[in-house]
């Protein structure tokens, strides 16, 4: 089955130090691959997604990510952790079938940012 | 530019009473419709999607119903509510036509069945 993991239940980084949140994925052909964010009792804001090309994807709130074929990985990073970005955060691959579009998602890596 | 609404944000039901649950989306037409459910603030559960008015794919089988009355209106419901039905759902909408689309959340209503 296709699928994403996140081999990390929870992440700790200190506030201004590089933090990276792993993703892996198990396609097969080219996948396409998204992270979101959500913060506390609120809905899921998308970050970025990895269609095709460049192989470092940049988002929203200073968030990049970078799609390695040959380690099946879509990490997430961030060159200086902000308190603020606290919060869980969903890998997840998009496919379709039945007549729609469904996505896959990751169970969810909490970061926590201490000041 | 589009806007998803949730309603209620918060609820809390006793076991055995009904449930209805509304999530309309702003500013664009024809989009894919869902519901997730969120237990204990992790993984996400896909419970129904909608690709028009009418149309309704049950993920899991369970206590609830969906229906989309309107192009832009999707309505999560039960007819009586269990314990295990607490959680956070989510309702999302993504543009039809490409499966790279992201999909996009509403804010989420947070049920409690006591």
């Amino acid at each position: 089955a296709q699928s994403v993991a996140q081999p990390e239940d929870q992440v700790n980084v200190a506030e201004g130090n590089p933090l990276t949140v792993k993703c892996t994925y198990s396609v097969s052909g080219n996948p396409y691959l998204f992270w979101y964010v959500q913060y506390p009792n609120r809905g899921l804001q998308f970050l970025l997604k990895y269609i095709t090309g460049d192989n470092l994807v940049k988002g929203s709130y200073g968030f990049e990510a970078e799609f390695n074929k040959s380690q099946t990985s879509f990490h997430l990073k961030k060159p200086s952790a902000l308190v603020s970005d606290s919060a869980l955060y969903f890998c997840a691959y998009p496919w379709s079938g039945a007549g729609s579009y469904q996505l896959t998602f990751g169970k969810g890596t909490k970061l926590s940012v201490i000041p | 530019s589009q806007t998803i609404h949730q309603w209620p944000a918060t609820l809390v039901q006793p076991v055995g009473s009904p449930l209805s649950l509304e999530c309309t989306v702003e500013g664009t037409s024809n989009p894919n419709l869902y519901w997730y459910r969120q237990a204990a603030g992790r993984g996400l559960q896909l419970l129904f999607y909608s690709v028009g008015i009418g149309q309704i794919s049950s993920e899991v089988p369970q206590n609830l119903s969906a229906s989309r009355p309107q192009d832009r209106q999707f309505i999560l419901s039960s007819k009586k509510l269990l314990l295990s039905d607490s959680g956070f759902y989510l309702c999302a909408w993504s543009m039809l036509d490409y499966n790279y689309n992201e999909q996009f959340f509403g804010p989420g209503t947070r049920l409690t069945v006591l």
